[in-house]
């Protein structure tokens, strides 16, 4: 049982340049989650889904985009990357909506746009 | 709308030092409550949790109690270790997706 899982560990992209990172989980999870750290600061939502097929957006959704066509997988891709970019990534799942679960966190991606 | 305010950081503790990391929130509601530990290099991972008022969430001889009265979830242990080195964070669990409201986080180090 592997978790959450996040490809790649690290990431330096050039300004305007696009990439996908990829979060994967095996514990049938139906919720997803993606969240970005910056440094001094608590982990902010960009999407989530809800299952297969449904996303929505978080608090800080701008200059992302994502997609679940199965219940374990949810890329983020990141399109014309800026240095505001510049981050850890995290991929989360749970398995209810309820508040009152445990979210299960991938190692992170660390990326910087120069 | 909700918010999770944590005691500023860095901390910096001897070992077997008794530890306190101040978590106090806003929220609608009856939200959960949660510390989540961040260890060098590795994602996050819960270390403890409440879902309601006066309930105590314990962990690796972590505790905390969901203070409904002063909407507050301190984090202590009375004696820390080198490996309890960390970032720790809390974090407020809404009932509207599942939605996970975090602090700053507060770095502690232990040293020998």
């Amino acid at each position: 049982n592997a978790g959450v899982t996040q490809t790649p560990k690290f990431r330096i992209l050039k300004i305007g340049q696009s990439m996908t990172l990829q979060c994967a989980q095996d514990m049938n999870h139906n919720y997803m989650y993606w969240y970005r750290q910056d440094p001094g600061m608590g982990l902010k939502l960009i999407y989530y889904s809800v299952g297969a097929g449904i996303t929505d957006k978080g608090e800080v959704p701008n200059g992302y985009n994502v997609s679940r066509s199965t219940t374990e997988d949810f890329p983020l891709r990141l399109e014309l990357a800026a240095p505001s970019q510049t981050s850890v990534y995290f991929c989360a799942s749970s398995y209810s909506s309820r508040g009152t679960d445990t979210q299960y966190f991938g190692p992170g991606t660390r990326l910087t746009v120069l | 709308g909700d918010s999770v305010t944590q005691m500023e950081g860095p901390v910096t503790l001897s070992e077997e030092a008794f530890l306190t990391i101040n978590c106090t929130y806003t929220a609608t509601g009856y939200p959960s409550l949660f510390w989540y530990v961040q260890y060098p290099g590795e994602g996050l991972q819960l270390l403890l949790k409440a879902t309601k008022a006066d309930d105590k969430g314990s962990n690796k001889g972590f505790e905390a109690t969901y203070r409904k009265e002063t909407t507050s979830f301190h984090l202590e242990k009375g004696s820390v270790q080198v490996s309890d080195s960390a970032v720790y964070f809390c974090a407020l669990g809404s009932t509207s997706y599942g939605k996970l409201t975090f602090g700053q986080g507060t770095i502690l180090t232990v040293h020998p």
